[in-house]
């Protein structure tokens, strides 16, 4: 079975400061990773996506994030965040060879950027 | 238009009542899921759907019934709501094959149970 916790609930970060947003899993087998943003009344949204190969990944609105196998984990970071980026972030796992098998989320973490 | 469409988009009911949340999607995709958004909890999944006539079970399907139509609908049904079913349901899609691809989500609906 496939577990993800996102380390923090809530990050409070002022406007064109970096932030961090923390993620670790847990699977027996290997898998592929997934970072979604959903805005106030909104649905999700695809931020980025590891498969393979480079474990820097990039992905939309200035987001990146980093595959670590041996830590398992994938957290994302943006050095300069926006007001705009307001939002909940989720992480999210599937395994490998396991085609259509639903992503397993973590519980969100709430960014909040204040000027 | 949207890609997948959820409707309602907000629905209060009364405890007991049958209620019915419909999903339909113009993506094309096989695979079709229920999730469920509580504060704090992140999403949980309810079913999910593989093509017309594979129906599972996800992690919370107690007290929840779901129907897929066609290729394209997959509704979720309360056959008796309680409160604390009160949350922010989203359907999402996916391709098959490939354990890679990504799940496109609906707008949600946001459901109060009173």
């Amino acid at each position: 079975a496939q577990s993800v916790t996102q380390l923090d609930s809530q990050v409070p970060v002022f406007e064109e400061a970096p932030v961090e947003l923390r993620c670790n899993y847990s699977s027996s087998v290997s898998v592929y990773l997934f970072w979604y943003v959903q805005y106030p009344n909104q649905g999700l949204q695809l931020l980025l996506k590891y498969l393979s190969g480079s474990t820097l990944v990039k992905g939309i609105n200035g987001f990146e994030a980093e595959f670590n196998k041996s830590q398992t984990s994938f957290h994302l970071r943006k050095p300069s965040v926006h007001i705009s980026d307001t939002a909940e972030y989720f992480c999210a796992v599937r395994p490998l060879r396991q085609a259509g098998t639903a992503l397993i989320f973590g519980k969100g973490t709430t960014l909040s950027v204040s000027s | 238009d949207a890609d997948v469409t959820q409707t309602p988009r907000n629905r209060i009911t009364k405890t007991g009542k049958r209620i019915m949340l419909e999903c339909s999607q113009t993506k094309g995709h096989d695979r079709m899921y229920w999730y469920r958004q509580d504060p704090g909890l992140g999403l949980q999944l309810i079913y999910y759907s593989f093509d017309v006539k594979d129906i599972n079970k996800g992690e919370i399907s107690d007290g929840y019934s779901v129907s897929r139509q066609a290729q394209a609908k997959f509704s979720l049904s309360l056959e008796s709501a309680i409160p604390n079913q009160t949350a922010l349901y989203f359907c999402a899609t996916s391709d098959y094959p490939g354990g890679d691809s990504e799940a496109f989500f609906g707008q949600g609906t946001r459901l109060t149970v009173v």
